[in-house]
């Protein structure tokens, strides 16, 4: 059975730091995906990785894809308070998904 | 473009009783899902479809619950009898190639 783990689970971030979110997956895939959930709304998806070594950027976030590790990564450059939301990675073949990171940008 | 669309966006119910959501996606998107989410965790697959046919319903509680879609666009979930633990929000989502794109969701409550 695929297992997907994020962490950390909670993140507490200042202003203007940098920070990576953690995505493992426990089979083969080659495909993730990463959405941002604000509280009490839908999901908006931020990035699908396609392959191995994929990188993507839009602002503040990347999101990169490492299929031989299990491995993604979502990386926060000079975090803004609103970047403040839920993020969570999804893997396909069942698109399962991880427990979500909750992010909290203070000033 | 319209996204996609559910109603009710809420729901309260008593246990035992039947309730239903509705699905309206993308036009033109041929892959239909439908997710489960509790409060706190990622949503949980629950069925795909690919045009009409159910690709992947492993994940569906197939004793109370049932769904359809009907001429591979609008796509119905439905509960019955609901209990307790059902109490959550469902998601559904359509995509054309990969990308999926969420509608707002039905919470449910049965008390």
């Amino acid at each position: 059975e695929l297992k997907v783990e994020q962490n950390p689970l909670f993140l507490s971030m200042q202003e203007g730091k940098n920070y990576t979110i953690y995505c493992n997956y426990s089979t083969t895939s080659d495909r993730l995906y990463w959405y941002r959930q604000d509280p009490g709304k839908s999901l908006e998806s931020l990035f699908v990785l396609l392959s191995n070594g994929a990188v993507k950027q839009e602002g503040r976030l990347m999101a990169s894809l490492d299929t031989k590790a299990r491995l993604s990564t979502l990386h926060i450059t000079a975090a803004v308070h609103d970047l403040s939301a839920t993020y969570f990675c999804a893997v396909a073949g069942d698109m399962r998904f991880g427990a979500g990171t909750r992010l909290t940008v203070k000033p | 473009e319209a996204g996609v669309v559910q109603s009710p966006r809420y729901k309260i119910i008593e246990k035992k009783q039947p309730v239903a959501f509705w699905c309206n996606p993308i036009s033109g998107h041929n892959t239909l899902y439908w997710y489960r989410q509790n409060l706190g965790q990622g949503p949980e697959l629950l069925i795909r479809y690919e045009n009409e046919e159910a690709v992947d319903d492993s994940q569906l509680p197939k004793d109370r619950f049932s769904a359809e879609r009907l001429k591979g666009v609008d796509s119905t979930l439905k509960i019955q009898p609901a209990e307790l633990g059902d109490s959550a929000v469902y998601l559904c989502a359509s995509s054309l190639v990969y990308e999926q794109y969420f509608g707002p969701g039905t919470r449910l409550t049965v008390t």
